[in-house]
């Protein structure tokens, strides 16, 4: 039990576009779920804490018109990166609330922004 | 001073040996913390939780916790090559709350 898909696990995009990506708790709901990012040889960094039915809770330094989060099921949020730039580049990963609290992690998405 | 911090390593150790990884946290009011195991590429994966002072078992890992001197520790027992990954350490004020992760240790198993 508690699993967590992303979907798609990898994408290239050219500069300027926007790409977005879902990610999906299988077999159990989750109102909340988080947005990670990771850039190569460090740690995770929370980008947004995503509840469902309402607004995200971004983390000071992340932009909110830039990394649009939607959570409109108990199962499904969508981080969606407008105008990509190279910078964003990155390992993105998602986890899912399960019961009791503990977070499950997505398998991540890697993109890379030409 | 980082929120979380972790020795960054490598961490060599010989396969059947223990593996003692470190971790220290800035927040007092930190009330839950987690140990994750993270290969190269991959997602982090849940090793285990601790909410109380003391030790907890779980097969060959073993999570120690001195809230008073702000510390989380874990054990792996006869590490094997497969263990061989970055581990890291999160923390956060209560369960199901948003993590603070450290930097990570990364483990190195040698046959």
């Amino acid at each position: 039990g508690a699993v967590v898909s992303q979907h798609p696990s990898w994408v290239i995009c050219k500069s300027g576009t926007s790409v977005k990506i879902e990610c999906r708790s299988l077999d159990f709901q989750a109102t909340t779920m988080f947005w990670y990012r990771q850039f190569p040889k460090q740690s995770l960094m929370l980008m947004a804490t995503s509840n469902e039915g309402s607004k995200a809770t971004y983390e000071q330094g992340v932009e909110k018109d830039k990394f649009l989060i939607n959570h409109a099921s108990l199962t499904l949020s969508t981080l969606t990166v407008t105008s990509a730039h190279p910078e964003d580049s990155s390992f993105y990963i998602c986890s899912a609330r399960g019961d009791g609290g503990t977070q499950y992690f997505g398998p991540g998405t890697r993109l890379t922004v030409l | 001073q980082k929120e979380v911090e972790q020795n960054s390593g490598p961490l060599s150790v010989p396969e059947g040996a223990i593996a003692s990884l470190n971790c220290t946290y800035s927040d007092r009011g930190s009330q839950s913390f987690f140990w994750y195991r993270q290969y190269s590429g991959k997602s982090p994966e849940l090793i285990m939780f601790i909410y109380s002072n003391g030790d907890k078992e779980d097969g060959r890992f073993t999570a120690q916790l001195n809230k008073a001197s702000q510390y989380v520790s874990l054990l792996i027992r006869d590490s094997q090559p497969s263990d061989s990954a970055t581990y890291l350490c999160a923390v956060s004020r209560a369960a199901g709350n948003k993590l603070t992760f450290g930097g990570g240790t990364r483990v190195l198993v040698k046959p």
